[in-house]
């Protein structure tokens, strides 16, 4: 079984500042990770994904996150936030050799940004 | 091409009653999952369907039933309902099984139970 830990469950960040928004996870088997956002009222938006190979994973919007095998993390970073980047963001897991679509999320990370 | 789309948006039940849910995934995908997001339990995984067949099945009772049609169209099922049923219901589909394929998110059902 695997579990994922967002270590924040809200960050207050300034528009054009940095955000970091932290996950962990945990699985005796390997995983491939994700980032979702869900905007208000929405369904989940794919961010990106860590499959294999470079463990810097760039995605949509500007963001990108860092694969580290050894601290079982996958943090997501953006250098400069938007208003519009306002919103709920999921670490989700799931694992490589199972049959299907199963994912595991974390609890989420809500995000405001300020003016 | 249209997205995943989620019927109805707004469900209002009492304790005791059922509901069907339905999803029609982006056309030409043949997986599809259905999650709970609770703000206590947060999102959790329901089941998946693939071809028809229930592929993966989370941990919740045997209240919660889903199907898929032959047209990929998936629909769940939440019987003698419960308080604690109250959550948005999302799906999501993908192009081919395995986790590899992006899965894509309808907007969900926002069930209350009463």
């Amino acid at each position: 079984a695997q579990s994922v830990t967002q270590l924040d469950s809200q960050v207050p960040v300034f528009e054009e500042a940095p955000v970091e928004l932290r996950c962990n996870y945990s699985s005796s088997v390997s995983v491939y990770l994700f980032w979702y956002v869900q905007y208000p009222n929405q369904g989940l938006q794919l961010l990106l994904k860590y499959l294999s190979g470079s463990t810097l994973v760039k995605g949509i919007n500007g963001f990108e996150a860092e694969f580290n095998k050894s601290q079982t993390s996958f943090h997501l970073r953006k250098p400069s936030v938007h208003i519009s980047d306002t919103a709920e963001y999921f670490c989700a897991v799931s694992e490589v050799k199972a049959a299907g679509n199963k994912l595991t999320f974390g609890g989420g990370t809500r995000v405001l940004v300020k003016p | 091409k249209a997205g995943v789309t989620q019927t109805p948006r707004y469900l209002i039940k009492t304790r005791g009653q059922q509901v069907t849910l339905s999803c029609s995934p982006i056309s030409g995908h043949r997986s599809v999952s259905w999650y709970q997001q609770t703000p206590g339990q947060g999102l959790q995984f329901l089941f998946e369907y693939f071809s028809e067949t229930q592929r993966n099945k989370g941990n919740f009772p045997g209240r919660f039933s889903g199907r898929q049609f032959s047209n990929s169209r998936s629909e769940m099922n939440v019987s003698t309902l419960e308080l604690g049923d109250s959550a948005l219901y999302l799906c999501a589909s993908s192009l081919v099984q395995g986790i590899s394929n992006e899965q894509f998110f309808g907007p969900g059902t926002r069930l209350t139970v009463l």
